[in-house]
C-alpha cells in the first residue's frame, strides 16, 4: 500500500541556518504530495503542494520538488527563523482522496 | 470563509466512559475526514465521508468507535467505551474540489 517515510527528529538549528527535511514515498499511480505544518496546540496547515512530477511547491520561503525518479519530496528553506519551530508532516493523496501522512519531524530553531 | 470548527477542544474522561466529538466542515465541502493523532505520530485516518456516505472506515475500531454525518454537513465521532490508548488528538478535516484539506484545531482527549 501507499506510505510516506520522513526523517526522524528533532531537528535543531540556529536561526538563519539551511533546512532540509527528507521525505520519500511509496505509491501506486501518480499521487499528489504535500507538506503540512503544525504549530503547538493547533491543527495542521497546508504549507505547500505539488501535483505532478518535477513540480516545485513553494510558500513562505519553503520549497519542495516532486522527484518521481527518486520518489522524494524533500522540504528545504534557505534561512530558518525561530517562528518556523513546529512539526512538519509530509503527506500524499491517492485517487480516492485518502491521505497518508508521515510521522512528522519536529523542528526547533534557536535564536 | 470560516474554517473547520471542532468542539470540545479538550476532554478528560475515565476509561469505560463514553465521549463524543463534533465537527462542522467548511461550507460546501463534500468530503470530511476524522483522524486520530497520537502524541509524536502523524494523523491516522479513522473515517472518510463523501457527503453523508462512508468512503473509507477500514481503520475505525468499530467495536468502540462510531461516526455519522447526517445531512452531509456536520459530523459526530463517538467512542464508547473509551480505553486508555484512545488518549490522542482527534482531528477533523474537510476538502473541497481540489486536493487541499483544511484541518480544524482538534480535540485533545485524555482517558484516565
Amino acid at each position: 500500500g501507499n506510505s510516506v517515510t520522513q526523517m526522524e527528529g528533532p531537528v535543531t538549528l540556529s536561526e538563519e541556518a539551511f533546512l532540509t527535511i527528507n521525505c520519500t514515498y511509496t505509491a501506486t499511480g501518480y499521487p499528489s504530495l504535500f507538506w503540512y505544518v503544525q504549530y503547538p496546540g493547533e491543527g495542521l496547515q497546508l504549507l505547500l503542494k505539488a501535483t505532478k512530477a518535477d513540480d516545485k511547491g513553494s510558500n513562505k520561503g519553503f520549497e519542495a520538488t516532486y522527484r518521481k525518479e527518486t520518489t522524494s519530496f524533500h522540504l528545504e528553506k534557505g534561512s530558518v527563523q525561530v517562528s518556523d519551530s513546529a512539526v512538519y508532516f509530509c503527506a500524499l493523496v491517492s485517487g480516492t482522496y485518502k491521505y497518508i501522512f508521515g510521522t512528522g519531524t519536529r523542528l526547533k530553531v534557536l535564536a | 470563509e470560516a474554517g473547520v470548527a471542532q468542539s470540545p477542544r479538550y476532554k478528560i474522561i475515565e476509561k469505560r466512559q463514553s465521549v463524543a466529538f463534533w465537527c462542522n466542515p467548511i461550507s460546501g465541502h463534500a468530503t470530511l475526514y476524522w483522524y486520530q493523532q497520537i502524541l509524536g505520530q502523524g494523523p491516522k485516518l479513522l473515517i472518510q465521508f463523501q457527503n453523508n456516505g462512508v468512503v473509507d472506515d477500514s481503520q475505525l475500531p468499530k467495536d468502540r468507535f462510531s461516526a455519522e454525518r447526517l445531512k452531509g454537513v456536520d459530523s459526530t465521532l463517538k467512542i464508547q467505551p473509551a480505553k486508555l490508548e484512545d488518549s490522542a488528538v482527534y482531528l477533523c478535516a474537510s476538502k473541497g474540489r481540489d486536493y487541499e484539506q483544511y484541518f480544524g484545531p482538534g480535540t485533545r482527549l485524555t482517558v484516565t
